[in-house]
């Protein structure tokens, strides 16, 4: 079946340092891909996302390129704030589905 | 415009109780989603819904566990009785599947705490 595999967490990192957070999947077909974050006490919202091969998703300073040769999409952001802790997850939809795959979530930790 | 509206937001009960969580999608949306999130688990996808028919509720944990949607605009996820291990913040999400873009839109979440 499909699925979605995500570093584990957490990452701890100082303000302006670089992030970057590896994200690969598995599924067949040509899957759109997504990026949601999740702030303390907060539901998910979308990040970004890339629905087909070389694409690439920005938002907010981060950025993933839909790699289909390496089927991964890996987030970065080149200089993160202290507002960027918080929960990542990367996930898939298949074509025509309607049901997102997600991994299992990278808790990113900046410390000013 | 309002976003999804989850209540209650905070829900403490004892073990064996029943418990009902709501959910308002947004206005449009033909799709609902109801997500358990745990330290364990992580996020949990328990059942959804496509033009308010139950479509996959494959990840219910258990027949304690039931979920409803009588009209597009209202969803409620029960639970009875409840147990210890059903504590977590329980999420629901709305999305508009036509358009097939994979963005869902979440509420603000549940948390149940059952001692």
């Amino acid at each position: 079946g499909d699925s979605v595999t995500q570093m584990e967490g957490p990452v701890t990192l100082s303000e302006e340092a670089f992030l970057t957070i590896n994200c690969t999947y598995t599924a067949t077909g040509y899957p759109s891909l997504f990026w949601y974050v999740q702030y303390p006490g907060e539901g998910l919202q979308l990040l970004l996302k890339a629905t087909k091969a070389d694409d690439k998703g920005s938002n907010k300073g981060f950025e993933a390129t839909y790699r289909k040769e390496t089927t991964s999409f890996h987030l970065e952001k080149g200089s993160v704030q202290v507002s960027d802790s918080a929960v990542y997850f990367c996930a898939l939809l298949k074509a025509a589905g309607n049901k997102l795959t997600f991994g299992g979530g990278t808790r990113v930790l900046v410390k000013p | 415009d309002a976003g999804v509206i989850q209540s209650p937001r905070h829900e403490v009960t004892e073990m064996g109780q029943e418990v009902t969580l709501r959910c308002k999608p947004i206005s449009g949306h033909n799709s609902l989603f109801w997500y358990r999130q745990t330290m364990m688990r992580g996020l949990e996808l328990l059942i959804y819904f496509n033009n308010n028919v139950p479509i996959d509720d494959s990840g219910m944990p258990e027949d304690r566990f039931s979920a409803k949607m009588p009209n597009a605009s209202f969803s409620t996820l029960k639970i009875q009785p409840s147990e210890p291990r059903d504590s977590a913040v329980y999420f629901c999400a709305s999305s508009f599947s036509g358009r097939g873009t994979g963005e869902l839109f979440f509420g603000e979440g549940s948390r149940l705490t059952v001692l």
